[in-house]
Formats: structure tokens, sequence, C-alpha cells
């Protein structure tokens, strides 16, 4: 089964540098989520999409932006880059209100 | 403030046993209870959830059990084996919404 596919799986940024990070939801699921997990940390809950619409809006720093386009696909845009922004980074996708499903994370390292 | 309280922080149990993993909850709107197992480097993927209508839910060697007046659940693991050893996430919901997890129980299973 077709599962979150996340893009890239792995990246390098200097500080003040930009990061864009993709995911592709699971087919037919509306709602994307995205999530921040420290290492040793549990996953934090950043911002989610419904039908392309921001629904809700975590703890997400204004340095970072996120859209959910037509094919429901979503990028994560993070700008200004600090070294306390190296995480995992993993995207969700549920179909209404169901299961949400994880992918596999995008690791994001600032140097 | 933490909306989904879990303990222990990390568990090691010897192979066969059965390590108990508890979490508490605030919240009366959440009515979705997803327990999430991570390995390294991996996204957190679904271990078994369940709803307050019922206090009890068992998949395979996994069972989890509900108490809706204490606002409390826990995780049940029968003859873990060593490759349970992983870090687990409770979390909490309204159906639908975001996720909230616990701050997870790394656990260890001792061969």
């Amino acid at each position: 089964a077709a599962g979150v596919i996340q893009s890239p799986r792995h990246l390098i940024k200097e500080k003040r540098e930009t990061a864009t990070l993709k995911c592709y939801p699971i087919p037919r699921h509306d709602t994307v989520y995205w999530y921040q997990q420290g290492p040793g940390q549990d996953p934090q809950f950043l911002i989610s999409f419904y039908e392309k619409m921001q629904s809700d809006k975590g703890s997400i720093p204004d340095r970072f932006s996120a859209q959910q386009f037509s094919d429901y696909h979503s990028e994560l845009n993070m700008s200004s880059l600090e070294l306390g922004d190296s995480a995992l980074y993993f995207c969700a996708s549920s179909l209404g209100e169901s299961t949400i499903y994880f992918g596999e994370g995008s690791w994001l390292t600032v140097v | 403030q933490q909306q989904v309280k879990q303990s222990p922080q990390s568990l090691i149990v010897q192979k066969g046993g059965i390590p108990i993993i508890n979490c508490a909850y605030e919240n009366t709107a959440f009515d979705y209870f997803p327990w999430y197992q991570q390995f390294p480097g991996k996204g957190p993927a679904l271990l078994i959830a369940i709803r307050p209508d019922v206090s009890e839910k068992k998949e395979g060697r996994f069972t989890i059990s509900f108490n809706k007046s204490a606002k409390q659940f826990s995780l049940h693991i029968m003859d873990s084996q060593p490759g349970d050893s992983a870090t687990y996430f409770c979390a909490a919901s309204s159906w639908g919404d975001k996720i909230i997890f616990g701050k997870g129980t790394r656990l260890h299973i001792l061969p």
C-alpha cells in the first residue's frame, strides 16, 4: 500500500540558509500534518492543512511557512535557519476523520 | 503544559516479560487514543488505537487498557521480544484533529 512520501530524506544546510521539505500524502488523503521531532524528543505539531487550507497551527516559528497544493502535496519552507532547527521533520496524512499515517521523515541538519 | 503524560521514560524488561507503559490525559474532548512505535531514524508507526467506549483492545501481543473515569490508558506487550525494543508514544486527539504525543518511553527488551 502507498505510504506518505517525504523528500529529501536528508538535508544539510548552513545557518541563515533556506530549506524546503516536500510531502506527498497517501492518495485520496485530504489532510496533511507537519511535525518536528528534536533528538530524544516527542514529535511536536507544527501545522496542518485540510483540502488545501490551513486547518490548525501549532508551535511553528514565524520563519517557517507551509502550504498544500492542488495535487494535495505539501511543502514546508524554513528560512533563516538556526542550529536549533536541526531535527527530524515528519509529514502525516489522513482522510477526513480517520487514522493518521506518518512518513519516514526528513532529517535536517543545520551547521 | 503536557496534555498527555507518559511514564516511565525508559523501561528494561527481560525477554518474555510484560512491559507496561502508562499514560494520562486531562482534556475530556479527546476521544481517540493511539499508540505509536518508533525505531531510530524512522517515522512513528501506528501500533494500536482505542476509543473511549471500550475498556480494552487487543491486537496480537499488544493490549490497550482504558480507564475513562481516571483518564488513563496503558499499553501492555505480552511475551515481549528483543525486536520490540523501540520508543513507544502514547497519543490523544479529538477524532480527525491533530495528534498530541506523550514524551515517549524507550523500551529495551533484554535477550
